[in-house]
C-alpha cells in the first residue's frame, strides 16, 4: 500500500509563478487536508476536504486553491507564489477526522522555496 | 475555542533517563487528543491517541500519555530515553465533529549520549 503520496519532494519557484502540489491516497479516506509547517509554529491547516466535491478553508488559506474531484486526489495550487509561501507542505488523510480512532496519515512532504 | 500549548520548545535528556514532554489544552467539549512524532526530514507519524476509554494511553516505542481533565493536560512520558527518540513531538487536539485539528508548536527532544 502506497498510503499518501506527495509530489514533488522539492520545488523552487520564482515570485509570481504558479504551480500545483499533488497529493493522492489509496486508502479510500474521506478526509484530506493540506498543512504547512514553519519553524516554531507547528502545523497550520491550509485547506481541507471531507469528501469528493467538498472543500473548505483552514487557518491560512490565502494564496492557495484546492479541488477534490475524486476521493483519491487533493491537489494544492499556488496561484502566484510569494516568498512568504516558502515552507514545507504536508498532505494528510484520514477516514474521518475529529474522532480518536481516525488518525491522520501523512505524506512525506514537499519542501518549497520561493525566491 | 480549542487551543494547545506545548510548554517546552526543546527538551534535552541523557540516554537512559526519563522523558517528559508537556502539553496543556483547552476545549469546550470532550476532546480527542493525539501525539505525533516527526523524525528529521521525515513525515509525521501517530505516536498515541486518547480514546476516552482509559486515561492512561500507551503508544508505540514505549511512550505513554495520561489524560488529566482536571488539569487539562496530556503529557507524554517514556521511562528510558533512547537515541532513536530524538525527534520533534506534536500535541494535537480535536473536538467531535470539528474537522480542524489544532496543533501545538512542537517540542524538539534532544538525547545526549
Amino acid at each position: 500500500n502506497a498510503g499518501v503520496t506527495q509530489t514533488p519532494k522539492f520545488q523552487v519557484l520564482k515570485t509570481g509563478q504558479s504551480m500545483t502540489l499533488q497529493c493522492a491516497q489509496d486508502m479510500n479516506h474521506e478526509y484530506m487536508s493540506w498543512y504547512r509547517q514553519d519553524p516554531g509554529m507547528g502545523l497550520r491547516l491550509i485547506h481541507y476536504s471531507v469528501g469528493a466535491g467538498i472543500t473548505d478553508q483552514g487557518e491560512v488559506p490565502n494564496g492557495y486553491n484546492v479541488s477534490r474531484s475524486t476521493t483519491e486526489d487533493f491537489p494544492l495550487r499556488l496561484l502566484s507564489a510569494a516568498p512568504s509561501q516558502t515552507s514545507v507542505y504536508f498532505c494528510a488523510s484520514s477516514y474521518q477526522t475529529g474522532q480518536a480512532n481516525s488518525p491522520l496519515h501523512f505524506g512525506n512532504g514537499t519542501r518549497l522555496t520561493v525566491t | 475555542a480549542q487551543s494547545v500549548t506545548q510548554l517546552d520548545s526543546h527538551v534535552s535528556v541523557s540516554e537512559g533517563t526519563p522523558v517528559l514532554l508537556r502539553c496543556n489544552y483547552s476545549s469546550s467539549y470532550s476532546p480527542s487528543l493525539f501525539w505525533y512524532v516527526q523524525h528529521p526530514n521525515k513525515g509525521l507519524q501517530l505516536l498515541l491517541k486518547y480514546t476516552s476509554a482509559a486515561t492512561l494511553v500507551k503508544g508505540i516505542n514505549g511512550f505513554e500519555a495520561e489524560f488529566k481533565k482536571s488539569e487539562t493536560s496530556f503529557h507524554l512520558t517514556k521511562p528510558s530515553a533512547h537515541m532513536s527518540d530524538a525527534a520533534e513531538y506534536f500535541c494535537v487536539v480535536s473536538e467531535m465533529g470539528n474537522y480542524q485539528l489544532i496543533w501545538g508548536a512542537g517540542t524538539k527532544l534532544i538525547i545526549k549520549p
